[in-house]
């Protein structure tokens, strides 16, 4: 199985800030690597796919990079919705694996 | 695209449950249907899917043996048949449809339905 690990786990942050999570994946998946937006109480929406394309109604502030092993994905300005847990998620082979989640708080 | 679960429950330790997902806004043959759960307090689990022709299906170890994954297009579902449940199957499951492209990712997600195995 191919494992997943983020970058930090946990993140504080302030409206406006920019902030890096990264996600490293145990083998290549070239570019088969998803990003995800967790809210409590909601369902997981899907914000990044082939690493670097944003999904549809997503906001530009959102942008993700990287091929191979190493992928980011960076919010630029961040706004108070965006307080919520991301995961990086790859889709070369099964089993279909997911980082262990980054949660990030308000400072 | 809506995805609307159904069928969580408390059930005993080594008992079955089967949950349920309606796809509604598209027509479900479009898409490749997983399940993924998360347990109280941890990450995201992919644990089956099951692609359009209804044979071609993949499980997580965790559940290969004892959950089976199936659907119907006709009535726009899919089902996740659950037996010998145990204690860490407890969680959150969620029925999510993934668009055919070269990429595969989750694109829609339900609001889950909960299953709690305890005795």
């Amino acid at each position: 199985d191919i494992q997943l690990t983020q970058a930090p786990s946990a993140l504080s942050a302030s409206v406006g800030d920019r902030v890096t999570i990264a996600c490293r994946t145990s083998q290549s998946v070239s570019n088969y690597l998803n990003w995800y937006q967790h809210k409590p109480g909601q369902a997981p929406k899907l914000l990044i796919y082939s690493a670097s394309n944003l999904e549809t109604g997503v906001p530009s502030r959102f942008s993700g990079a990287g091929s191979g092993t190493h992928f980011t994905l960076t919010i630029s300005g961040l706004q108070p919705e965006d307080f919520a847990s991301y995961y990086c998620q790859q889709s070369i082979s099964f089993p279909r694996t997911f980082g262990q989640g980054t949660k990030l708080e308000i400072k | 695209v809506q995805l609307v679960e159904s069928g969580g429950a408390l059930v005993e330790p080594g008992g079955s449950l089967r949950l349920s997902c309606v796809v509604s806004g598209a027509p479900m043959r479009n898409f490749v249907m997983n399940w993924v759960r998360q347990a109280p307090g941890k990450g995201l689990e992919w644990i089956a899917d099951l692609r359009n022709g209804a044979t071609t299906y993949h499980y997580a170890d965790a559940v290969r043996g004892r959950f089976t994954i199936s659907r119907d297009n006709a009535k726009n579902s899919v089902y996740l048949q659950m037996t010998s449940l145990r204690a860490d199957d407890t969680a959150l499951y969620y029925c999510v449809s993934t668009v055919l492209a070269i990429v595969p990712r989750f694109d829609h997600w339900g609001q889950g339905t909960m299953v709690s195995v305890s005795s």
